[in-house]
């Protein structure tokens, strides 16, 4: 079936330690996007990715950094810079030739530093 | 900046009633929106879309209804199912093709049976 995955689930770490979450995905869309989510709160923007090879910083930019070697990956990391890493992260992915807006998202990654 | 914000961070409703998710945006050449519904610990999922040349959309039990004038949408929802109970969101897009969607803060909804 096609869709993105993300993984791991969950996943704890120690503070001052960096973290890389994956995301993949098989429907060839061009552009991928992170997103954080913190409890009662919207989506906030991280990094997207409009083709391999390129990204831009989202709202939320600090702290974190992504790659997109393949366009089926996005992975992103939260480096020891993040100040307030715990949260739920949202990676998605867009075909901009689709004639909609609409975002396919991932199952989500929730990370605790403990 | 811009933003999308909600009126009510929370809606309770009757199983079998319908419900109303009201969405106020401040970006006037917003030319796309999108509602999503995210159960809890999962993605969002798209629900429905409007564009900013229509007032009205309908899909299978919901409705959005857009109004440019006073920069306000919302999500009508008929005859409510438990399995409505998650948050939803509003998105939108200032500049359709660059696919970059803001997101509003949420609204929970909860169906009481």
């Amino acid at each position: 079936d096609g869709g993105i995955t993300q993984s791991p689930k969950y996943l704890f770490r120690k503070e001052g330690q960096n973290v890389t979450l994956s995301c993949e995905q098989n429907l060839n869309h061009d552009a991928m996007y992170w997103y954080r989510q913190d409890p009662g709160q919207g989506l906030r923007l991280i990094y997207y990715s409009q083709i391999v090879n390129d990204f831009q910083k989202g709202d939320i930019a600090e702290g974190y950094s992504v790659s997109r070697e393949k366009k089926e990956s996005f992975p992103l990391t939260v480096t020891s810079a993040q100040k307030n890493p715990t949260a739920f992260y949202l990676c998605a992915s867009t075909d901009p030739r689709g004639g909609t807006g609409e975002l396919f998202f991932g199952e989500g990654s929730r990370l605790t530093v403990l | 900046g811009e933003s999308v914000g909600l009126h009510l961070p929370t809606l309770s409703v009757q199983e079998g009633d319908n419900s109303i998710i009201n969405c106020a945006y401040s970006n006037s050449a917003s030319d796309y929106f999108i509602w999503y519904k995210q159960e809890s610990g999962k993605g969002p999922q798209f629900i429905i879309d409007i564009r900013s040349n229509m007032d009205k959309r309908q899909g299978q039990r919901v409705t959005v209804l857009l109004n440019k004038t006073v920069k306000h949408l919302s999500l009508q929802i008929a005859a409510t199912q438990p399995g409505d109970s998650a948050v939803y969101f509003c998105a939108e897009i200032s500049n359709f093709g660059n696919e970059k969607l803001t997101f509003g803060t949420g609204t929970r909804l909860t169906i009481i049976p």
